[in-house]
């Protein structure tokens, strides 16, 4: 079974400033996606990014990047230029290329933004 | 652009109470499922079903009933609450080609059982 581990509860960051999310996970399968999604106080989950393992290059979108190590199973999550509206949980999830199309989650990571 | 509908948002039941969790989609995705959250444990997949009449169960599965008659429709049925299953619980949803992987998350519900 796979899992995933986010080592870290809670993180903060200066506003304007870069802070890095820390994911790990196992598996045994070569084609999977993963996927960062973030979580506010108002509960609604929303995707961040998408990383498909078969793909090299690494995600970006805007002010969010990821680090994939694919032989090391790492995934973090970059966030540059820190603003006050991305206080939020963030979580790391795995999702099988095949199988039962179930997504993993780790525990989360609270990110705090400093004004 | 409904996307993923879940009601209630909010819903407060005694032990032993039975309840059903809607959720109905507008996107025509074959893969729907049922997660619920708790503090430190992160989403943990209840049940899920890869089209209408399937359905099969995930992590969790005790205590929850599922059906799905439709493409757009996933209940959860609590038959006999427990405080035990307080949490919020998230519908999501899928298409089944795996172009993209992403899930469609609801807004979630939260359930107290007293």
């Amino acid at each position: 079974a796979q899992t995933v581990t986010q080592s870290q509860p809670e993180m903060s960051v200066q506003e304007a400033e870069t802070v890095t999310l820390s994911c790990t996970y196992d598996t045994s399968e070569s084609d999977y996606y993963l996927f960062w999604y973030k979580q506010p106080p108002s509960r609604q989950m929303i995707l961040v990014i998408r990383q498909e393992a078969y793909k090299q290059q690494n995600a970006t979108e805007n002010r969010f990047s990821v680090n994939f190590q694919k032989a090391a199973k790492s995934f973090s999550l970059k966030i540059s230029d820190s603003q006050l509206g991305d206080a939020a949980m963030y979580f790391c999830a795995y999702r099988s290329y095949f199988g039962n199309e179930k997504l993993t989650f780790g525990t989360g990571t609270r990110l705090t933004i400093i004004p | 652009n409904a996307g993923v509908t879940q009601t209630p948002k909010f819903q407060v039941l005694k032990t032993g109470q039975s309840m059903t969790l809607q959720c109905a989609q507008d996107m025509n995705h074959e893969y729907m499922s049922w997660y619920r959250q708790d503090p430190g444990m992160g989403l943990r997949l209840i049940h899920y079903s890869v089209g209408a009449g399937i359905t099969d169960q995930g992590e969790v599965p005790n205590g929850y009933n599922v059906s799905r008659s439709t493409t757009e429709d996933f209940p959860l049925r609590l038959l006999s609450a427990a405080p035990s299953q307080t949490s919020v619980y998230f519908c999501a949803s899928s298409y089944w080609d795996r172009s993209t992987g992403e899930l469609f998350f609801g807004e979630g519900s939260r359930l107290t059982v007293l």
